[in-house]
């Protein structure tokens, strides 16, 4: 079955724009986790969402935010960046939010 | 924070078994044990889990020792492809953290030629 997509897998912004990045679930998967990778703080976990609601929420601030569609996809949105959103931004599919979870590849924010 | 201890690197030879360890000590009786491995510039992999009994799949076998306060994840014949981040990390699932893993710092495993 196919796996975890995200897209788009690269972008440039640019400080105080925001920016929207999207997570296609493996099918018949209902949550949907947001981590940000970067190389000083390592893998840290932004959200949650299942079945359209976010279940859990990570310590980050209110620009970072989600939302999951009726299908299960989910985007997270990032407003007025900064330069130290710049990170890999994964998203991970699961059945119901335990056990295995399955990673897509990334999509790497650069904030110049 | 993670709740797990790793060394931040190891080398293994190509063909022998690779043993990451991973300290928990403070690990709870509801909380499992899980590893992912992350291969450079790619998201995390699941490799295998287990809550106080021995636990092997295809990719992998987990020792947890019967005071549960550490682990050993054991690649039983490494190759250059095994050469990743190894995650040890301790949860409890349940309604506050479903979906949700708690990083540490790793073990940057290097299997040589």
């Amino acid at each position: 079955k196919a796996g975890v997509t995200q897209t788009p897998r690269y972008l440039i912004k640019t400080r105080g724009q925001q920016v929207t990045l999207s997570c296609s679930p493996i099918s018949g998967h209902r949550s949907v986790s947001w981590y940000q990778q970067t190389p000083g703080q390592g893998l840290q976990f932004l959200f949650e969402y299942f079945s359209e609601t976010q279940r859990n929420k990570g310590n980050f601030p209110g620009r970072f935010s989600g939302r999951q569609f009726s299908n299960s996809r989910s985007e997270m949105n990032v407003s007025t960046l900064e330069l130290g959103d710049s990170a890999l931004y994964l998203c991970a599919s699961s059945f119901q939010g335990d056990n295995e979870q399955f990673f897509g590849p990334g999509t790497r924010l650069t904030v110049l | 924070d993670a709740k797990t201890t790793q060394p931040p690197s190891m080398d293994c030879a190509e063909g022998r078994a690779a043993n990451l360890p991973c300290n928990h000590s403070t690990i709870s009786g509801n909380e499992y044990v899980y590893w992912y491995r992350q291969i450079h510039s790619q998201g995390p992999q699941y490799i295998i889990h287990g809550l106080k009994n021995n636990e092997t799949n295809e990719m992998a076998s987990l020792i947890i020792t019967e005071d549960r306060k550490s682990s050993t994840l054991i690649l039983p014949h490494a190759t250059l492809r095994d050469t990743a981040v190894y995650y040890c990390i301790v949860r409890v699932v349940s309604s506050s953290n479903t979906g949700k893993l708690i990083f540490g710092q790793g073990t940057t495993l290097q299997v040589k030629p």
